[in-house]
């Protein structure tokens, strides 16, 4: 059973740091691209993040581009997202997800319970 | 950037009803387009991938169709388990934007 473990959330002030973590089971993890997504207290999804397979690739949406930094340990199973200069627009449930296939026209059919970030003094 | 709009942002019907929600794009995805499922306190669930094709174990009231510009999320016989948000994502291009999601409630 494919397992995604989100861990490192919190309250941190602006202008702060934070490193999320997600841990993975229940699968090839160095066959996959994973990704972040977040959502905002009542508000709609948001994509932040991708990373391929192999970790050679990554992508950002404009919003968070030279604030974080996404990278992965294939040999633990362990997908990051690196969060820094955050602002309270920054709140936000953080999910990791998993590919559902290895082309990149397949969407993330795997998810995790979301770990919440929330910047604020 | 490829944007991405849903309509209506909010819809009200009564179990059994057909419901049908639209997607546009800002440019043409060809069929690259997929639907999640969301409920309240839950994370997004996988419903359809390019653009027509049901992820395993997704009922057949649900069905997709459309390429280009404009996609349709359609379920044919609304259940009491369906009443959720539903979003749209492009996978044509990064980033993978979502759309702003369509919530349906019981009337």
């Amino acid at each position: 059973e494919v397992q995604l473990l989100e861990s490192g959330g919190g309250l941190v002030q602006p202008g702060g740091s934070l490193r999320l973590s997600c841990a993975a089971s229940g699968f090839t993890f160095s066959s996959y691209a994973m990704t972040w997504v977040r959502q905002a207290p009542g508000k709609g999804l948001e994509w932040v993040s991708g990373i391929s397979a192999g970790g050679t690739r990554t992508y950002y949406a404009d919003s968070v581009k030279g604030r974080f930094t996404i990278s992965r340990d294939n040999s633990k199973n362990t997908l990051f997202l690196q969060m820094n200069s955050l602002t309270a627009g920054d709140t936000a449930v953080y999910y990791c997800a998993k590919r559902a296939g290895y082309s990149s026209s397949w969407p993330y059919d795997s998810w995790g319970q979301g770990t919440l970030v929330t910047v604020s003094s | 950037d490829i944007q991405l709009t849903q309509s209506p942002s909010f819809l009200s019907a009564s179990v059994g009803d057909r419901v049908t929600i639209t997607c546009r794009a800002s440019q043409g995805i060809s069929t690259s387009l997929a639907w999640y499922q969301q409920k309240p306190g839950k994370a997004p669930k996988f419903l359809i991938y390019v653009a027509s094709t049901l992820q395993t174990g997704v009922p057949s009231r649900f069905s997709g169709s459309g390429s280009g510009t404009e996609f349709t999320l359609t379920i044919s016989s609304l259940q009491p388990e369906d009443f959720a948000t539903y979003y749209c994502q492009q996978l044509n291009s990064y980033p993978e934007t979502f759309g702003p999601g369509t919530k349906v409630d019981i009337k």
